[in-house]
């Protein structure tokens, strides 16, 4: 079966960090590009970041870019999001999602295989 | 930044046909796909380049997209279909989602 689980979210107060994990069983992890997507409580979906097959090309979303960092380890079948610097508006449910294809600006590319999500909640 | 606009809400009667739109400058020129997500559930792809369908998406989910709009229809729309749907392109290497549109079939 495909499939993405991600573990890591919780509570953390404003200005500090949480490592997300996302591990992923049922096809060959090393052919996909894969991304994070966040939703916030009763919002819509919002883009965090994506990374290529070979970790050669990475993309952030403006609200996050400087303070995220997204990785893969091929020999574990996991994705990661370093999350620093967190703000209470960085609060949602982290999804991360397997690309259709290997690159991560393919404009023909959806999203095809989703995780149940992780929960990040900032606050003091 | 490029932005896609679609209706809050769109309502239909069991049976019918239900249109969801997805705006955006030049969508056309790009390929739209859409997600359906139910409450509690994480979004699933029904529609992908335009117009193909996954496996296992009933064949009365369809997909346009031309101009400055992409448009979802369901056909004989059935109570199970009630959901958030969300358009979604790329642009400049970046994903970008619709505002999400809610399905209500009464």
């Amino acid at each position: 079966e495909v499939q993405l689980v991600e573990s890591g979210g919780g509570l953390v107060q404003p200005g500090r960090s949480l490592r997300l994990s996302c591990a992923a069983s049922g096809f060959t992890f090393d052919d996909y590009a894969i991304h994070w997507v966040r939703q916030a409580p009763g919002k819509g979906l919002e883009w965090v970041s994506g990374i290529s097959w070979n970790s050669g090309s990475i993309g952030y979303a403006d609200s996050v870019k400087g303070r995220f960092t997204i990785s893969r380890d091929s020999a574990k079948n996991s994705l990661y999001l370093q999350m620093n610097s967190l703000r209470a508006e960085d609060t949602a449910l982290y999804y991360c999602a397997k690309s259709q294809g290997s690159g991560i600006a393919a404009a023909q590319d959806a999203f095809d295989i989703w995780g149940q999500g992780t929960m990040v909640t900032v606050s003091s | 930044s490029y932005e896609l606009t679609q209706p809050p809400s769109v309502s239909v009667s069991p049976g019918q046909t239900a249109s969801v739109t997805c705006s955006g400058n030049k969508l056309g020129d790009k390929y739209a796909c859409w997600y359906q997500q139910k409450p509690g559930q994480s979004p699933v792809l029904v529609i992908y380049q335009d117009i193909k369908r996954p496996s296992g998406i009933p064949e009365r989910f369809s997909g346009s997209n031309s101009g400055n709009t992409a448009t979802l229809t369901i056909s004989g729309t059935q109570a199970m279909d009630e959901a958030d749907y969300y358009c979604q392109a790329w642009d400049n290497s970046h994903v970008v989602f619709g505002g999400g549109t809610k399905l209500t079939v009464l």
